[in-house]
């Protein structure tokens, strides 16, 4: 059964540093997202992409986040200069029509 | 999007049905319920959705009330395995995609 996968499943930073984590969505689907969950609190929206723009995104993707699809497979999160607190679980999702399927997540450690 | 408003916690003993209500009471006429799950920190799990008819599928079955303000979702014979974080969902669908809204949702033990 095809399912979303993430890289690296767990990454350490220095703060201020840039990290980009990575998704390879299902192949035939058309929408993606990134969610984050820190530590103990919910799983929040951060962006939605599609036909290589972002449709939706919320008050937490500030102008330090960026999402780019840059071949035909990979979905990328870049965090320009990384704080504290966005040390969290980041978790991808494609959708073809109606359900989003997540992938396994990245948990992100600021130092 | 529709709030949800679900138990904080529920027990049930494993082989037995798992019923998870979740109440709904401002769902507008295209909003569809959603269930997932999330098993310690991974990725949430898809399990099911439906717009106003009962539905199942392998993983459980989905029960609507007619007036659409309340759902419950079964687990026919719960497994130790079935332990989670189940979250219920109210969202439009379109065209440009849409973000899930996960609130607390229920944490449910599977006890042996």
């Amino acid at each position: 059964e095809p399912e979303v996968t993430q890289t690296p499943s767990h990454q350490v930073t220095q703060m201020g540093q840039e990290v980009i984590l990575r998704c390879v969505p299902i192949s035939n689907h058309l929408y993606f997202y990134w969610y984050r969950q820190i530590l103990g609190q919910k799983v929040e929206f951060l962006v939605s992409f599609y036909n290589n723009e972002i449709s939706e995104k919320s008050e937490i993707f500030d102008d330090q986040f960026s999402v780019e699809r840059p071949d035909g497979s990979n979905f990328t999160l870049k965090i320009r200069s990384t704080k504290l607190e966005d040390s969290a679980m980041y978790f991808c999702a494609s959708c073809a029509a109606d359900t989003q399927y997540f992938g396994p997540g990245t948990r992100l450690t600021v130092l | 999007d529709a709030k949800t408003t679900q138990p904080t916690s529920m027990d049930c003993a494993e082989g037995r049905a798992a019923n998870l209500p979740c109440n709904h009471s401002t769902i507008s006429g295209n909003e569809y319920v959603y269930w997932y799950r999330q098993i310690h920190s991974q990725g949430p799990q898809y399990i099911i959705h439906g717009l106003k008819n009962n539905e199942t599928n392998e993983m459980a079955s989905l029960i609507i009330t007619e007036d659409r303000k309340s759902s419950t979702l079964i687990l026919p014979h719960a497994t130790l395995r079935d332990t989670a974080v189940y979250y219920c969902i109210v969202r439009v669908t379109s065209n440009s995609g849409y973000a899930l809204n996960f609130g607390k949702g229920t944490s449910l033990l599977v006890t042996p």
